[in-house]
Formats: C-alpha cells, structure tokens, sequence
C-alpha cells in the first residue's frame, strides 16, 4: 500500500491567500519531501526535509514534520495562480532507498 | 545528459501487444526508479534499481511487468500482453543515492511516457 496519505485531496483558494496541505504516513522515514506536478507529467522537487528536522522554509514555501504523529505540512504563503498543480509528499524509509509518494493534493488558485 | 529523459513521450498500443518505455538516469544517478500514475490518481511504485544491489521488484502488478538496467545506466520498462487497465503515464525518476537522507536524495523525474491501450 502506498505509504502517504495527503489532504485535503482538493483545495481551491483565491490568489494571495495561504495554502495549507498535509500529509502522514506510516513507517519510520530517513526523510520526506515535497513534489509538483503540471499537467500530469514530470515532477519537481520542492523541498527535502529530514527526520531530525521540525521546519524547514524555501521561499515562500514552509515545511514541518512531526515524526511522533507521522505527518507534514506543506504551507504555500501568498499563493499565485501560477501555483495551480498537484502537490505530493514523498517519504523515503529507514535503511533503503524505496521513496513511496501520497495521492496527492491538487491546488486550485483562482486569480 | 541533463535530465531524465524517457522514450517514447507517448505510445498508443492494441490490447495484447508488447511495449516496452525507455529510460535514460541523470550520469551518475545510481537510483532509478519507475512509477505508474493513473489519470488524477498519485504514484505507484512499481520497481527501483539501486547500483549493483538487487532490484525492489515489490511495485510490479503483475507477471507481464518487467525491468531491466544496464549498469548504472539505461532501463527499460517491459509490459507484455498489454491489457487497457495498463493504460498510465509511466513516470522514470533517478537519483544519488546517499545513506545519510539529505539533498542527495533528491529525485528527478523525466517527463513520462504516456501510454494508451486501445
């Protein structure tokens, strides 16, 4: 089964508001990161965040993780209608290197 | 080369036919992944390679699923007796492959090989 679960699965917000999107899993991880996608085809790597780290930011981009309650949040700060994509988590497991990726949250940012 | 890159970007086949997708990893990407993504759904994994270790095959969804990479480089995604469930964009993905979880862990996905089974 897949390991992370994202919600909401949909959010539709109007530009210049934040976006908030979470995601949790199920087993211990070395790490979890934040992809995008367009369009259904090729991801982008967003944001790394390690299992010893609480936050992390990039740009206008915030991440937490709290490994105790296996979950992350991904908050996008004055979002733009250019921030219209899919959004997924990743997390890679203890001791390998099988990264697994959530449903995902598709962001809708109306102009 | 630069990036990942996949052939071909798209392929329409009839049901029962063979197809197989093509995968060139970033040089010196050791990881390499393949994933499965249905119309508005997430990621499957399907297989990663690592080095010269064995493959996790755990992802594959069946018999008619199959991989292959030569070395650290090109792979092949085989899928015999294509049936319209099989019908995805396949998504190859590669990456350093650091013990230690930090950026080297970064994966980089090639634009994808849409499949259609008609």
């Amino acid at each position: 089964s897949q390991q992370g679960e994202e919600d909401p699965q949909a959010l539709s917000i109007q530009e210049g508001e934040n976006a908030t999107m979470n995601c949790s899993y199920k087993t211990s991880i070395n790490n979890l990161q934040w992809y995008r996608q367009n369009s259904g085809r090729g991801l982008v790597h967003l944001i790394l965040i390690r299992s010893n780290e609480r936050e992390k930011h990039s740009g206008r981009l915030r991440v937490t993780l709290d490994t105790s309650k296996k979950s992350s949040s991904l908050l996008i700060t004055a979002s733009r209608a250019a921030d219209t994509a899919s959004y997924f988590c990743a997390t890679r497991n203890t001791g390998g290197f099988k990264t697994i990726f959530g449903a995902g949250t598709r962001l809708f940012v109306k102009a | 080369g630069a990036g990942v890159s996949q052939s071909p970007s798209n392929k329409v086949t009839e049901k029962g036919k063979d197809v197989e997708l093509r995968c060139d990893p970033i040089s010196g990407h050791t990881a390499l992944y393949w994933y499965r993504q249905r119309l508005g759904q997430g990621l499957e994994f399907l297989i990663y390679f690592q080095g010269n270790s064995a493959p996790d095959k755990s992802g594959l969804p069946s018999d008619r699923f199959s991989a292959e990479r030569t070395g650290e480089s090109v792979s092949t995604l085989t899928i015999q007796r294509t049936q319209q469930e099989d019908s995805a964009v396949y998504l190859c993905a590669s990456s350093l492959a650091s013990l230690q979880g930090g950026v080297g862990n970064t994966i980089y996905f090639g634009e994808g090989s849409w499949l259609t089974v008609v």
